[in-house]
């Protein structure tokens, strides 16, 4: 698998509903970073976790991080449709903080 | 406070043509990268600037890409002459110099300059 591999690739939920997407990573990490683009749109920057943090929230969103799995998570609670896009974790890593390595994503459709 | 901005947002050219790019990062950012994702591929990264030097361009797919930095201040990406395996879309990113023992490093990324060579 891709340095920052998302999985599902794709998933649907209605609204009201949790939507959970996952990330693996195969180096150690210094920062795992989740960016969201809106179709057609830029990258919009969600949350940072870093390597020594096990879970951080930022109003509905909910990031854990588990370095012994190579392995993070994004929560999203009660979902809108707004919340329809495309979520990338990305990886820096040490010695190389500021080279982003970004997985495939993972599209998000929320129904109304 | 302004975000990155890019400029053209969108850019259709012929194959063989000359495309620049433009990225203003957000003032005070000394570190600026450009990133861009093809068709159907992950999002990769290009090459980094701190200030006007390079301080990484392992990632430019070849010598027909060239970015510049003049100043330290907006940069630019040109593609001479284009192909079609250039079209996607071109992201610029910027971040403030790390403080010294801060291991948080949010990168803030632009709007992206979509590309389509024909």
């Amino acid at each position: 698998s891709q340095q920052g591999e998302e999985d599902p690739q794709a998933l649907s939920i209605q609204e009201g509903e949790n939507a959970t997407m996952n990330c693996s990573y195969k180096t150690s990490i210094n920062n795992l970073q989740w960016y969201r683009q809106n179709s057609g749109r830029g990258l919009v920057h969600l949350i940072l976790i870093r390597s020594n943090e096990r879970e951080k929230h930022s109003g509905r969103l909910r990031v854990t991080l588990d370095t012994s799995k190579k392995s993070s998570s994004l929560l999203i609670t009660a979902s809108r449709a707004a919340d329809t896009a495309s979520y990338f974790c990305a990886t820096d890593g040490w010695g190389s903080n500021y080279k982003l390595t970004f997985g495939k994503g993972t599209l998000l459709t929320v129904n109304p | 406070e302004a975000g990155v901005t890019q400029f053209p947002s969108h850019s259709v050219i012929e194959k063989g043509q000359t495309v620049t790019l433009r990225c203003d990062p957000i003032s005070g950012h000394d570190n600026l990268y450009w990133y861009r994702r093809v068709m159907g591929k992950e999002i990769k990264f290009l090459l980094h600037f701190v200030k006007e030097s390079k301080q990484d361009e392992s990632g430019m797919p070849n010598n027909r890409f060239l970015a510049e930095r003049t100043g330290g201040t907006y940069s630019t990406l040109k593609v001479q002459p284009a192909e079609l395996e250039d079209s996607g879309v071109y992201f610029c990113a910027s971040s403030p110099l790390r403080i010294q023992g801060f291991s948080g490093n949010t990168i803030y990324f632009g709007e992206g300059s979509w590309l389509t060579v024909v």
